[in-house]
């Protein structure tokens, strides 16, 4: 079993739609989850965070957090051309701890 | 707003030569990454460093590689005697310590070129 597993996509989305990103994960002791956005050729960019089962909102972005499950996802309303990128799922254990990437899922939003 | 650098963004060397990346953490941050990514693959850690040690690295972190926190603000990646197969992108990255303080910011990245 892969420690981070996405659909690597391509998610294509309508310009002005809802893009859903989702990411499941193995290791149990994780506490702490992170979104980052990757464009081609740039490093990973934080953009959301979330230590707690439920839903976090920070302006168009909303991450859902399930830890039974060991689910988490992400929710991008209104997606704009420049949120066309990959989507980075990062799991991390405590703040000693390395981020162990998956793949990732290459979003597209179509004007 | 506090961010971490990188030096320099792209590094080409010849094959067998030493080549040293370096990093200016947030200032105020303790723990210490590198991490690379080779073209059009996912990407992977390296090392961690904490407290002027080596807290984990990876199989890839060979003893070709070293880093080292030469002072109180750069931390820096040695590849002693590159190899074609270590062309990638490198990233520095930084965390602070304790509760709410595990989110890990990226600096921009070295790209390295092994020719």
């Amino acid at each position: 079993q892969k420690e981070v597993e996405q659909n690597s996509g391509p998610l294509s989305v309508p310009e002005g739609a809802i893009a859903s990103l989702n990411c499941t994960y193995s290791d149990r002791v994780s506490q702490s989850f992170f979104w980052y956005r990757q464009y081609s050729g740039k490093s990973p960019e934080l953009i959301m965070s979330i230590y707690s089962n439920g839903d976090k909102e920070d302006g168009r972005f909303t991450a859902q957090l399930n830890k039974a499950s060991q689910y988490v996802s992400l929710l991008i309303r209104d997606s704009q051309p420049s949120d066309s990128a990959t989507y980075l799922c990062a799991p991390k254990r405590s703040s000693a701890s390395k981020i162990i990437f998956g793949s990732g899922t290459r979003l597209s939003i179509r004007p | 707003e506090p961010e971490v650098t990188q030096t320099p963004s792209h590094q080409v060397t010849q094959m067998g030569q030493e080549v040293i990346l370096r990093c200016v953490p947030i200032s105020n941050h303790l723990y210490f990454y590198w991490y690379r990514q080779i073209l059009g693959q996912k990407v992977e850690f390296l090392v961690s460093f904490y407290n002027n040690e080596i807290s984990e690295k990876s199989e890839i972190f060979d003893d070709q590689f070293s880093v080292e926190r030469p002072d109180g603000s750069n931390f820096t990646l040695k590849i002693r005697s590159t190899k074609l197969e270590d062309s990638a992108m490198y990233f520095c990255a930084s965390n602070g310590a304790g509760s709410g303080a595990y989110e890990q910011y990226f600096g921009p990245g070295t790209r390295l070129t092994v020719t």
